[in-house]
């Protein structure tokens, strides 16, 4: 089974904070995405990448950038968090064409 | 760019009613993914459709691709409690990597 893990469940960060965000999965894809879920506006995705030290930006990269250095790792981060991005993230995974696997989620709340 | 609508966004039957939730694309999608999140989960893939005018099932679920490709279903039969969560519709974006989700339909099944 396809396995996608996120560092934390739940995490509070105070503003300003620089956030770091982890996604594992351990299925050798190529693609991974990270995206952000609020209620009302269904999962925006934030980035994207489709290789190693590659990366596009999604609907709403403001305020994020992100890291590939590793096939199985794609990180999140938030340079310097504010409220406006307290918010799930969800991290997923996929081959070319193939349907996407999702991590467990973020909850992040800022202060 | 490329934008995906859901209808509805909330959804609330008795237990045995038909449920049924549709997706439009502004353009022609190459396919349409369907994913389904349980509350507090994370999404999980459902099916994915490519041929114009497929119609796959999964037990008591129907999916459908329109003759144009613009547009899909999803029609429950017989709802159970179990298939409580919120259902999203996914296309293609033009990177060819990304999705597009629809914002979502919530269903509320009461026993």
């Amino acid at each position: 089974d396809v396995k996608v893990t996120q560092s934390s469940r739940y995490l509070v960060k105070r503003t300003g904070e620089k956030v770091f965000l982890e996604c594992v999965q351990d299925m050798d894809h190529e693609n991974m995405f990270w995206y952000r879920q609020d209620p009302g506006l269904g999962l925006r995705l934030i980035y994207f990448s489709y290789d190693v030290k590659m990366k596009e930006k999604g609907d709403i990269p403001e305020g994020y950038s992100v890291s590939r250095e590793k096939k199985e790792r794609f990180s999140l981060i938030l340079e310097s968090a504010s409220t406006n991005q307290t918010s799930m993230y969800l991290c997923a995974s996929s081959h070319d064409g193939y349907e996407q696997y999702f991590g467990p989620g973020t909850r992040l709340t800022v202060t | 760019g490329q934008q995906v609508m859901q209808i509805p966004q909330y959804q609330h039957v008795q237990e045995g009613e038909d449920f049924t939730t549709y997706c439009n694309s502004s353009t022609t999608l190459s396919n349409i993914q369907w994913y389904k999140q349980r509350p507090g989960g994370h999404p999980v893939f459902l099916i994915q459709l490519v041929k114009s005018g497929e119609v796959k099932k999964q037990k008591r679920l129907t999916f459908q691709f329109g003759e144009a490709k613009k547009n899909s279903s999803l029609h429950i039969t017989a709802t159970q409690t179990t298939d409580v969560g919120t259902y999203f519709c996914a296309g293609l974006s033009n990177s060819g990597y990304a999705l597009n989700f629809g914002k979502g339909t919530s269903l509320l099944v009461t026993p």
